[in-house]
C-alpha cells in the first residue's frame, strides 16, 4: 500500500495568495483528517471527514480556511487568502474503521507563508 | 486545562539508557492509548498501542498505562540514535476516530 499521500510536499507563497494543499487516502479507509501541526500549538485536528462527508470541521481556524472532499479517493484543504500565520507542516491522515483502529497520516505538507 | 498533558523536552540521553516519555489526561472516558513516533520532517506512525491499564511490550519498547491515575508511559530501554525523534501520546473514547494528541516530547539519543 502507497500509503496516504499529500502534495505539495513543501510550498512557499506570499501572503494573500491561495494555498490548496491535496491528500489521497489509503484505498479502503473511510474517514479522513487534516492536521496542523506548530512548534507552539503542536498537532491540532481541522477538520474530519466520514464517508466524504465533513463530520466535525471546528478546528478549522476561520473562514479562510475550507476543505472538500468531493471523492473516497482525495480531499483538499484550501486556505484564501493566506497569511504568515498559516505557515506550518498540515498533515492529512487517514482511518480504516472499526473500533480500536488508529489513523495513518501522510508526510505532511510543509507551507510557508512569506 | 488540555486533555492530554505532556513534557515537551527536549529531552537527551546517552546511548544505552532507559527513556521513560509520560503523558497525563483528564477524560477518563478515554479507553485507547497510543504512542507515536515522529522523525524530523516526516509524518508520525504509530509505535504502541493498547486499551487497557497494565504494561504492553514490543521489543525494547513498553507502554504503560494507568488509568486510576490517568497517566500512561512510554520506555525504550538499550536507546539508540536512531530513537533520536518526537514521540507524541495520542489517546481517544473509542467511540470515535478522533484522536487527542500530546504536543509531543523531543528525545535525542547520544552516542
Amino acid at each position: 500500500d502507497a500509503g496516504v499521500i499529500q502534495s505539495p510536499r513543501h510550498e512557499v507563497t506570499e501572503m494573500g495568495q491561495e494555498v490548496t494543499l491535496r491528500c489521497k487516502p489509503i484505498s479502503g479507509h473511510n474517514s479522513l483528517f487534516w492536521y496542523r501541526q506548530t512548534m507552539m500549538r503542536g498537532l491540532e485536528l481541522l477538520i474530519y471527514f466520514n464517508n466524504n462527508v465533513p463530520i466535525d470541521d471546528s478546528g478549522m481556524p476561520e473562514d479562510r480556511f475550507s476543505a472538500k472532499m468531493p471523492n473516497a479517493s482525495f480531499s483538499t484543504l484550501k486556505i484564501q487568502p493566506s497569511e504568515p500565520r498559516d505557515s506550518a507542516v498540515y498533515f492529512c491522515a487517514s482511518y480504516p474503521g472499526g473500533k480500536g483502529n488508529t489513523i495513518y497520516f501522510g508526510e505532511g505538507s510543509w507551507l510557508t507563508v512569506v | 486545562q488540555k486533555e492530554v498533558e505532556q513534557d515537551p523536552g527536549p529531552l537527551s540521553v546517552p546511548e544505552g539508557a532507559i527513556v521513560s516519555l509520560n503523558c497525563t489526561y483528564s477524560n477518563s472516558a478515554f479507553q485507547y492509548f497510543m504512542w507515536y513516533r515522529q522523525y524530523s520532517r516526516k509524518g508520525p506512525e504509530l509505535l504502541m498501542y493498547t486499551y487497557s491499564s497494565g504494561n504492553k511490550e514490543d521489543g525494547r519498547f513498553t507502554a504503560q498505562v494507568d488509568k486510576s491515575s490517568k497517566y500512561i508511559s512510554l520506555f525504550i530501554r538499550d536507546s539508540q540514535p536512531s530513537d533520536s525523534a518526537t514521540y507524541l501520546c495520542a489517546i481517544n473514547t473509542g467511540t470515535a476516530s478522533k484522536l487527542t494528541f500530546g504536543t509531543g516530547t523531543r528525545l535525542q539519543v547520544t552516542l
